[in-house]
């Protein structure tokens, strides 16, 4: 399988429940990033993780928590999410953290109910 | 970061040529043009980049005049394939250490239809 895979593709969850995204690699890339798609509105770009290290966190809610444990996986952890938390979740990679050329995942459809 | 104006939306008959202009005036000397495609719930797709002048590739044209204030993608006779959501996205292509990193700046983007 190439190009950047994530699952699940759809997941609905309680407000009490405890979820996990998970994103992989098949480029040899460096960086990997989560964006948060909301109806109408831009991507918004939530997580960096740069070798596996976390540089980058957009004032996003604690309730969202990623992991890195190699360069080709990334995770989202989800847990006591509210239904505004409800968008398309997307993974991508890069040759290195910052390059332009950014290669996304499907994404994931959450809904929180 | 350069903020970018691109039209909300378009409409384009198959087969005909479409040209999208996206204005970034307090663009920055480092700052390189790049263009992404996305479809209805997937991720957006990289189309082309540019700094000046113009670049063609397999997918797309961008043409970037001399002041570089503004950027047109190009897209040669359109298909209904081609119906999706493009960003014009502006941004030093290099990375750098240190606080801070260069980032992906998505918009609102302009929605093209292409009508049978």
């Amino acid at each position: 399988e190439t190009g950047v895979t994530q699952t699940p593709r759809h997941l609905v969850m309680g407000m009490t429940n405890k979820k996990s995204l998970k994103c992989e690699q098949h480029l040899g890339h460096n960086a990997m990033y989560w964006y948060k798609q909301s109806a109408k509105k831009p991507l918004e770009l939530m997580f960096v993780y740069s070798l596996e290290e976390r540089v980058e966190n957009n004032s996003v809610p604690s309730r969202f928590s990623p992991e890195c444990p190699n360069s080709s996986h990334l995770f989202l952890h989800l847990h006591t999410l509210q239904p505004e938390d409800s968008a398309l979740y997307l993974c991508a990679s890069s040759h290195t953290r910052g390059h332009y050329e950014q290669y996304f995942g499907p994404g994931t459809r959450l809904t929180v109910t | 970061l350069a903020k970018t104006t691109q039209p909300i939306s378009m409409d384009s008959y198959e087969g005909q040529e479409v040209n999208i202009t996206c204005s970034h005036n307090n663009i920055a000397t480092n700052d390189y043009i790049t263009w992404y495609q996305q479809f209805p719930s997937q991720g957006p797709r990289f189309i082309i980049q540019g700094y000046k002048t113009k670049v063609t590739n397999e997918v797309a044209s961008l043409f970037i005049p001399a002041d570089r204030k503004s950027s047109t993608l190009s897209l040669p006779r359109v298909s209904l394939s081609d119906t999706a959501v493009y960003y014009c996205l502006v941004g030093a292509s290099v990375p750098y250490s240190g606080a801070g990193s260069y980032q992906l700046t998505f918009g609102k983007g302009t929605k093209l239809s292409v009508i049978p």
